[in-house]
């Protein structure tokens, strides 16, 4: 049972278009929610965060909206640069459980 | 500077071989967690510590193994029991009680 769901597995986007990311959950315990991004073969690296406190974080070209009522977050980034093309990660947490991972969905951010 | 290392990068097992994969860390983290993933899919916990000489099994702890005897060394051993073997292995750490895990570099293993 997948607590942690990223529908679509790829994303095309335009340099300079804003990308959004989508995540859906299952568990309404859920209180913590991180965004990983990972090249391959290499280990993902932490973007962003957001506690169940808040429906908005941002940092840079990152914001991280919360919709706890539909149990969803999305990532968007913009604008979106080539170097943005990578398997994006979406993990929640309760407490202090461990991670819960998405299967990721890869970007392809075209020049 | 501070960070994770994995080694080996490529990691080799012959059939009924046990192996043996090294995680390190330098940033006084008190957790440490190994994650295996396959293609198109997430990240899957195998073991994490939150401790040193204390480790819980994940999701998929069938055919793996761990020790915790520093607090900066996490090595993950893939037994012979572990049928499926081929796959990213990925070694992560955090502070206690914080969110945010971070990650090293992996280790690919493949089976000859």
């Amino acid at each position: 049972d997948q607590q942690v769901k990223q529908n679509s597995p790829s994303l095309s986007v335009q340099e300079g278009r804003i990308s959004i990311l989508n995540c859906d959950y299952t568990n309404s315990m859920f209180d913590y929610f991180l965004w990983y991004k990972k090249y391959p073969a290499e280990g993902p690296t932490f973007l962003i965060s957001i506690s169940s406190i808040k429906d908005k974080n941002e940092d840079g070209r990152f914001t991280v909206f919360l919709n706890k009522s539909a149990k969803h977050l999305s990532l968007h980034i913009v604008p979106s640069q080539p170097g943005d093309s990578a398997v994006y990660f979406c993990a929640a947490k309760r407490g202090y459980s461990t991670l819960t991972f998405g299967k990721g969905t890869m970007l392809l951010v075209s020049p | 500077d501070g960070g994770i290392t994995q080694s080996p990068k490529y990691l080799f097992r012959k059939e009924g071989q046990n192996v043996t994969l090294s995680c390190e860390q330098n940033l006084n983290h008190d957790a440490m967690y190994w994650y295996r993933q396959d293609p198109g899919q997430g990240l899957r916990l195998i073991y994490y510590s939150q401790i040193v000489n204390d480790f819980q099994k994940g999701d998929i702890a069938e055919g793996y193994s761990v020790s915790r005897e520093k607090k900066e060394s996490f090595p993950l051993t893939v037994t012979s029991a572990q049928k499926n073997p081929t796959a990213f292995y990925l070694c992560a750490s955090s502070p206690a009680s914080v969110e945010t895990q971070y990650f090293g570099p992996g280790t690919r293993l493949l089976v000859l």
